[in-house]
């Protein structure tokens, strides 16, 4: 069966310092890949998608980016973290060969101090 | 294009009564509608998922919602609540071709009282 994977579960972070977000998933090959952020208080926003490897595209201008540089790691990150990054990061995947069904990670809450 | 929009921020019921979390949807063509539920600190689950086959569509743990293309809409509900029900329920339409890209409502909170 797949399963997805987030870490860190928390982090606590300054203004201005570099940010890393992992998320692999297991169990299956070459997934879409999905970046949301979820504000307190809000839906969720689709930051980043993924339909392979080194293929990125994003939804809206911000202070973050992505990466994939392995067919079942997504990778969110930041040189510089503002205090409105703060949220809690989700990642998810689809099978790429069909179905609309999203499957989500566990999620890592990010506060920005 | 797709929107959603989820009624109410808050629902509080009472362990054993119904319960109705209220969606409405936009839509330019026939649209694939979920619910997901998020409990606290999680990621979300998917609850269940609306793709064009029987309008009444059933989930886990004895919810369902129905498609009403007349109403637009697609409300979620359970003939009777459970205090492990208390989470946040996004309505959620799908949109973006091959990308598959989802579009959330803002959420409902339910809240279960004994």
């Amino acid at each position: 069966s797949q399963t997805i994977h987030q870490w860190p579960a928390t982090l606590v972070q300054p203004v201005g310092s570099p940010l890393s977000l992992e998320c692999t998933v297991e169990g299956t090959s070459n997934p879409n890949l999905y970046w949301y952020r979820q504000a307190a208080g809000r839906g969720l926003q689709l930051l980043f998608y993924s339909v392979g490897i080194g293929q990125i595209s994003s939804e809206v201008p911000q202070n973050l980016s992505a990466s994939r540089p392995q067919d079942r790691q997504f990778i969110l990150s930041s040189k510089k973290l503002l205090l409105s990054d703060s949220g809690f990061y989700l990642c998810a995947w689809r099978h790429s060969g069909g179905g609309e069904t999203q499957y989500f990670g566990p999620g890592t809450r990010l506060l920005v101090l | 294009a797709q929107s959603v929009t989820q009624l109410d921020s808050h629902v509080s019921v009472s362990e054993g009564t119904p319960v109705l979390l209220r969606c409405n949807y936009s839509s330019s063509y026939s649209p694939s509608l979920f619910w997901y539920v998020q409990h606290p600190n999680k990621g979300l689950q998917l609850l269940l998922k609306y793709t064009s086959a029987a309008t009444l569509v059933k989930g886990i743990n004895g919810f369902e919602a129905e498609f009403k293309k007349s109403e637009t809409s697609f409300h979620l509900t359970k003939p009777s609540a459970h205090m492990s029900d208390a989470a946040e329920y996004f309505c959620v339409v799908r949109y973006g071709g091959a990308t598959n890209k989802l579009i959330f409502g803002t959420g409902t909170l339910l809240a279960v009282q004994p």
